[in-house]
């Protein structure tokens, strides 16, 4: 079946102008995560989302940041006024309800000019 | 605190030898244990997983974990590397207070020709 997806798989933008990344996780998984990787970096954990609770916004860097899951599926990340330093790989995964292992999707490379 | 360290950032192994890229942990409970590879350009592909059972847990493309509870580790290895091995590789622990995933820095995999 179909995997992770997420859209658009590179991003270039300017400082100054919001950008929003799509994720669409595989369906009935009913966990979805937002992560970000610097260059060659580790994982960074920005927030979690499990069925209809309030999702788990404890990584998000800033008030820039926010997230929103539709309907316990797609999720969109937005950045708002994006500064150089969020440039970066915006990683989604996502993970079945009873198990433990998280399936990533391809990323978003996030540009800021 | 519940943690997971990769001493290595990278580690740099010839083909056909036998690798081991290291993980240690620190978790209340019961440990639940992961490594992920990420090829370049690429999102995070699951590799294989420890939850109970038999200390050798065989996954993907030829790789073996061992687990030792004594020493907290969950040491990554393949009997005979290929060039194709090369790519980032990290392990994860399921922190059992909130059934996260905590990530290790990542370790870089080099196999030379």
């Amino acid at each position: 079946g179909a995997g992770v997806s997420q859209s658009p798989s590179n991003k270039v933008t300017e400082k100054g102008k919001d950008v929003e990344l799509r994720c669409d996780p595989i369906s009935g998984h009913t966990a979805l995560y937002w992560y970000r990787q610097s260059l060659g970096q580790g994982l960074e954990f920005l927030i979690y989302f499990q069925g209809n609770s309030a999702p788990d916004k404890s990584g998000l860097p800033s008030d820039r940041f926010s997230a929103e899951r539709t309907g316990g599926s797609v999720s969109t990340l937005t950045i708002q006024r994006t500064q150089q330093e969020d440039s970066a790989v915006y990683l989604c995964a996502s993970r079945q309800r009873g198990y433990n292992e998280q399936f990533f999707g391809p990323g978003t490379r996030l540009t800021v000019l | 605190a519940q943690s997971v360290a990769q001493p290595e950032d990278q580690v740099n192994v010839a083909e056909g030898n036998p690798l081991t890229v290291k993980c240690t942990y620190s978790v209340s409970g019961n440990p639940y244990l992961f490594w992920y590879v990420q090829y370049p350009n690429r999102g995070l592909q699951f590799l294989l997983k420890y939850i109970t059972g038999d200390n050798l847990v065989k996954g993907s493309y030829g790789f073996e974990a061992e687990f030792n509870k004594s020493q907290t580790s969950f040491h990554l290895k393949k009997p005979s590397a290929l060039v194709s091995d090369s790519a980032l590789y990290f392990c994860a622990v399921r922190d059992n207070s909130n059934y996260q995933l905590i990530w290790g820095a990542g370790t870089k995999l080099i196999i030379k020709p």
